[in-house]
């Protein structure tokens, strides 16, 4: 069974479109994360959410909205699509802030 | 300066030999210190967890934390091609948001 999964695994798209990547752990925990990895594989955090309620929300452009529908569920949103978006996200989940992060197999985002 | 530093590499080393890997800091709130080994292509996976100064020891794996030089280290003793990865530090202060800061990660190729 898959902790933390993310859908879809690859996604290529044009500069301008509205893509969602979604995440689904299934390890019963309470707080979820969104973070990037860009080219020279550099992990920074995006967002975070505990218990569906957002907790971290670092400096990242209005056009990237986390959503959080239940525990078990934190899904990304993100318009109008540049190429610097370009890189490969992650998703994480932990029991609560306070313990340690698991992560999800990323999702590859190219922008055209 | 990065609050997190360390070597990018790549490092090559000969399989059976000791590999140390590195990262130094420089905010002295950092208390919960990680290491994650990401393979091409998948996501990071939790090696080793440390809270405060010390030394940890898993199998072939063992954790140096030092605060006082603000350096923590992994060493792997007996290194096999399947160690073969990118090594990533983590830290973080704790507390409410637990936000986890990372090193660039390390390139290791263990040669048989």
């Amino acid at each position: 069974d898959t902790a933390v999964s993310q859908t879809p695994k690859y996604l290529v798209t044009q500069m301008g479109n509205d893509k969602s990547i979604k995440c689904e752990q299934n390890l019963g925990h309470d707080t979820m994360y969104w973070y990037k990895q860009d080219s020279k594989k550099f992990l920074k955090i995006m967002f975070s959410y505990n218990n569906k309620e957002l907790i971290i929300n670092e400096t990242v452009p209005n056009r990237f909205s986390p959503k959080s529908p239940d525990k078990a569920h934190l899904n990304l949103h993100i318009n109008s699509l540049e190429l610097g978006d370009s890189a490969v996200y992650f998703c994480a989940s932990s029991q609560s802030f306070s313990d340690t992060q698991y992560f999800g197999p990323g999702t590859r985002l190219t922008v055209l | 300066q990065k609050e997190v530093e360390q070597d990018p590499g790549p490092l090559s080393v000969p399989e059976g030999a000791i590999v140390s890997l590195n990262c130094t800091y420089s905010n002295s709130a950092f208390q919960y210190f990680m290491w994650y080994r990401q393979y091409s292509r998948k996501g990071p996976e939790l090696l080793m967890y440390t809270y405060s100064s010390g030394n940890k020891e898993d199998g072939r794996f063992t954790a140096q934390v030092d605060k006082s030089s603000k350096y923590i280290s992994l060493f792997i003793r007996d290194s096999q091609p399947s160690d073969s990865a990118t090594y990533l530090c983590a830290m973080s202060a704790g507390g409410a948001t637990n936000k986890l800061i990372f090193g660039t990660g390390t390139l290791l190729a263990v040669q048989p």
